[in-house]
């Protein structure tokens, strides 16, 4: 596609539901951010995948969170158990791998734990 | 660790104005600063990237600087419209391998007609 692409754009989830969350970001590029954006907050990282490079899950806030790529290309963020603290707006990004590149975003899926 | 730092938080201009938007960071061992806006409800867009190496860029109403030794980058807009009323980011690129994006709690911009 054109550009990166997140779906779905809103889910609403009871607590203590699991949810997946979905990236495509753009052709060919392989690297791939997750950032999570809650109400009034600065974009806080979650997970950088980076080629078939082990990737870097140092901003996961809880073990209920886990994402992986498959290919290389999609990713699903999944949350485990939600909490209404998980509420927020999931934010991908993706960019080629070469360090001085542009970083490209989704528009995002906001999620709502009721 | 990477801090970045957006000042002002908030800021309202009329039309027309010029403005500029400071951004931060502790760590000057940077591959890239961009600048993004955000829309309500929206992703980001990306308005502009400065390489580590370069000192400025332009595009269109829009110039971004960057001094790397200081750790500063500022975003100068040019007679300013209602339509850029925006949250305006500012995300440095470093990490040593992990390419990691750190961003700044950004900038609300309104234009008032």
């Amino acid at each position: 596609g054109a550009g990166v692409s997140q779906s779905p754009s809103n889910k609403v989830t009871e607590k203590g539901k699991d949810v997946e969350l979905r990236c495509d970001p753009i052709s060919g590029h392989t690297a791939l951010y997750w950032y999570r954006q809650s109400l009034g907050q600065g974009l806080e990282f979650l997970i950088y995948f980076q080629g078939n490079s082990a990737p870097d899950k140092s901003g996961l806030p809880s073990d209920r969170f886990s994402a992986e790529r498959t290919g290389g290309s999609v990713s699903t963020l999944t949350i485990q158990r939600t909490q209404q603290e998980d509420s927020a707006v999931y934010l991908c990004a993706s960019s080629l791998v070469e360090k001085r590149t542009e970083a490209f975003f989704g528009q995002g899926t906001r999620l709502t734990v009721v | 660790k990477q801090e970045v730092t957006q000042i002002p938080a908030a800021l309202s201009v009329p039309e027309g104005e010029n403005l500029v938007l400071n951004c931060s960071f502790t760590d000057s061992a940077i591959y890239n600063l961009q600048w993004f806006r955000q829309d309500p409800g929206k992703g980001l867009t990306s308005l502009l990237l400065i390489q580590s190496s370069q000192r400025e860029q332009t595009s269109g109403r829009l110039n971004a600087s960057l001094d790397k030794s200081s750790g500063r980058s500022t975003l100068y807009i040019a007679a300013s419209q209602p339509g850029d009323s925006a949250t305006y980011l500012c995300a440095v690129k470093s990490g040593g391998s992990n390419y990691k994006l750190t961003f700044g709690k950004g900038t609300l911009l309104t234009v008032n007609p």
